[in-house]
Formats: structure tokens, C-alpha cells, sequence
């Protein structure tokens, strides 16, 4: 079965110190991974994606990710945190190719930045 | 360019009743799904419409049902609401066949089942 596993419900970060929020994955074939942040009653925001090519990718407000398929990874990194990084963040997969065109999630991890 | 608006924002209704939830989808996007968050969780899939047909579905009861408008606008139904049902739904559209172009999400419709 497909899968998104984020091991750690929560992160607590120091600001100014680098931050990783870990995620790793089950698909088949060729996974499209995503990053998204949720702010308290908010719905998803984007914040980067996978498909293909450079296995570092970088998105909004400075965060980056890096896919690594031998360790089935792609964790969500930032080298010097903000508090407004605050939130819940949520790594999700999708199967190319396959015939629904949903999204699988993880359970998110909530990201604490102390000043 | 306009993003993903759901409305309403909130809802309170009492089990048993029936809901219906609206989604407008992002501007040149043609496919709109819908997910289920419950607190503490992540987003689950319930479906997805393309072209005005169901064309991809979680693990959800028939009592959850939808449309896709011509102009790709959607609405979630949810029948026999049960108390479980209370959560966060969400709404992303998307361009079938650019997958790469990723989702849209709206703000949610927060429906709560008393």
C-alpha cells in the first residue's frame, strides 16, 4: 500500500537554527512528492514540489527539500528558522501515472519556533 | 489569477441531517477533489471529479456524494451526518494531465456534527 510516514509530531527549533522535518515515502513507481504548511484554521499552502530532476528543491520562504530515493526521504529543511515558521506541516505523495489523481498524506508535524 | 474559495467557512449541524459543502476551484483548473481533515490528522482523500464524473475515491461511505459544474465549480454532500463527520474539508483543485503543476487548496469548510 502507498504511504507518507512523518515520524516526529513535533520539531522544536531554536530561531536561527537550521531546521529538518522528516518524511519518508511508499509509492510505486515514480513518486511526485509535495510539502505543504497549515497555519491554525487555515487550509494547505504549497510550499514545494518533487517531479523529476535536481534531487534538491527549493520553494517558499526559503524552505528546501531534498529526495533521496535510496532512503525513500524527502525532509523538508530551512537553514535558519523563523518564529513564523510555526505551523503544521504536512508531506504528501501521489503515484504518476496512476488512475486517481489523489494525494496521500502524512500525519503532519508541527513545527515549534522559540525566540 | 483566483484561487480556491469554499464556502461556507463553518457549519454546526445536528446528526442525522444532511450537508452540502461548495468549492470554486482555481481559474484554468479542471479537476476539483475533496478532503476530509480530522483534528490531529492528515488530509484524507473522498474524491476527485474530472469532466463532471467521479473519477477516483477513498475509503467513504456512498452517504458522501458530489458534482462537478460545467464551469468545474464542485459540491461535497454528506448524508446521515454522523458525529465522526465533524472535520475540516478541503478542497483542491488541479489540471488532469499536469500533474506537475501540483494542487490548489481552498481554506476548508470547518463543519461541525452535533
Amino acid at each position: 500500500a502507498q504511504s507518507v510516514a512523518q515520524p516526529e509530531d513535533q520539531v522544536n527549533v531554536a530561531e536561527g537554527n537550521p531546521l529538518t522535518v522528516k518524511c519518508t515515502y511508499s509509492v510505486s513507481g515514480n513518486p511526485y512528492l509535495f510539502w505543504y504548511v497549515q497555519y491554525p484554521n487555515r487550509g494547505l499552502q504549497f510550499l514545494l514540489k518533487y517531479i523529476t530532476g535536481d534531487n534538491l528543491v527549493k520553494g517558499s520562504y526559503g524552505f528546501e527539500a531534498e529526495f533521496n530515493k535510496s532512503q525513500t526521504s524527502f525532509h523538508l529543511k530551512k537553514p535558519s528558522a523563523l518564529v513564523s515558521d510555526s505551523a503544521l506541516y504536512f508531506c504528501a505523495g501521489r503515484n504518476y501515472g496512476g488512475s486517481q489523481g489523489n494525494l496521500i498524506f502524512g500525519k503532519g508535524t508541527k513545527l515549534s519556533v522559540k525566540p | 489569477e483566483t484561487g480556491v474559495t469554499q464556502s461556507p467557512t463553518h457549519l454546526i449541524k445536528t446528526r442525522g441531517q444532511q450537508v452540502t459543502l461548495r468549492c470554486s476551484s482555481q481559474s484554468g483548473h479542471n479537476t476539483v477533489s475533496w478532503y476530509q481533515q480530522a483534528l490531529g490528522q492528515g488530509p484524507q482523500f473522498i474524491f476527485q471529479y474530472y469532466r463532471e464524473e467521479e473519477n477516483g475515491r477513498g475509503n467513504f461511505p456512498p452517504r458522501f456524494s458530489g458534482l462537478q459544474f460545467p464551469n468545474y465549480s464542485s459540491e461535497l454532500n454528506v448524508n446521515a451526518l454522523e458525529l465522526d463527520d465533524s472535520a475540516l474539508y478541503l478542497c483542491a483543485s488541479s489540471l488532469e494531465g499536469r500533474t506537475g503543476y501540483g494542487y490548489t487548496f481552498g481554506s476548508g469548510t470547518r463543519l461541525t456534527v452535533v
